[in-house]
């Protein structure tokens, strides 16, 4: 199994650019997230999915959609890119639910300079 | 909401010897999990240890222990017989009970584990 993957590794982009980046985890989890890392930060949730076909906002959403059309993937779009999300930005994946077992699985990050 | 705070920016330990990295939360929960995540140089975020809030025992793995003490609301992580590859950035995380299983995570605290 390959776990959480994300694509690409690193992007660099201009002010106004689009970009979707790519997440894909073959554990059969319902849940999946995508965080965004600053430079001495923890991470801050931007949405996350309970389910395909779903998605909620998390903490810092602005600037940013999402879309769940596969239980397999979810992709982060960012229709017009400003400097200000410059940042590493992870996936993750659980089971879901309230298990004793729930836990969240990390994809690798992808780099994302915004000039 | 909740908040998750790490006091230690920044810790150094001598290999073969222990180290405490400390962590708070402010919750009204009464049934939550705390997690603790290891961010290497790599940037993979990897799963030390994970602690149940209805469970007294104090939660292990190996060289990893926590110190969970529910009424003052501190979830410390002891490292024993620290090894040049405990080198990395410590997050401590909370789940509540929320639609999404959504974790907080603290600001971290980087430790270096010195020969």
């Amino acid at each position: 199994n390959a776990g959480v993957t994300q694509t690409p590794k690193f992007r660099v982009l201009k002010t106004g650019q689009s970009m979707t980046l790519l997440c894909a985890q073959d554990m059969n989890h319902e849940y999946m997230y995508w965080y965004r890392q600053d430079p001495g930060m923890g991470l801050r949730l931007i949405h996350y999915s309970v389910g395909e076909g779903t998605t909620a906002k998390g903490e810092v959403p602005d600037g940013y959609n999402v879309s769940r059309l596969k239980k397999q993937n979810f992709l982060l779009g960012l229709e017009s890119a400003a400097p200000s999300q410059t940042s590493v930005y992870f996936c993750a994946s659980s089971y879901g639910g309230r298990s004793s077992q729930e836990t969240q699985y990390f994809g690798p990050g992808t780099r994302l300079l915004v000039l | 909401a909740q908040t998750v705070t790490q006091s230690q920016p920044e810790m150094s330990v001598q290999e073969a010897e222990t180290v405490t990295l400390s962590c708070t939360y402010d919750t009204s929960e009464s049934n939550y999990y705390l997690f603790w995540y290891k961010q290497p140089p790599s940037r993979q975020m990897i799963l030390v240890i994970r602690q149940e809030a209805y469970k007294q025992q104090n939660a292990t793995e190996n060289r990893f222990s926590v110190n969970f003490q529910k009424a003052a609301k501190s979830f410390s992580l002891k490292i024993s017989d620290s090894q040049l590859g405990d080198t990395a950035m410590y997050f401590c995380a909370f789940m509540g009970n929320n639609a999404g299983n959504m974790l907080t995570f603290g600001g971290g605290t980087r430790l270096m584990v010195k020969p």
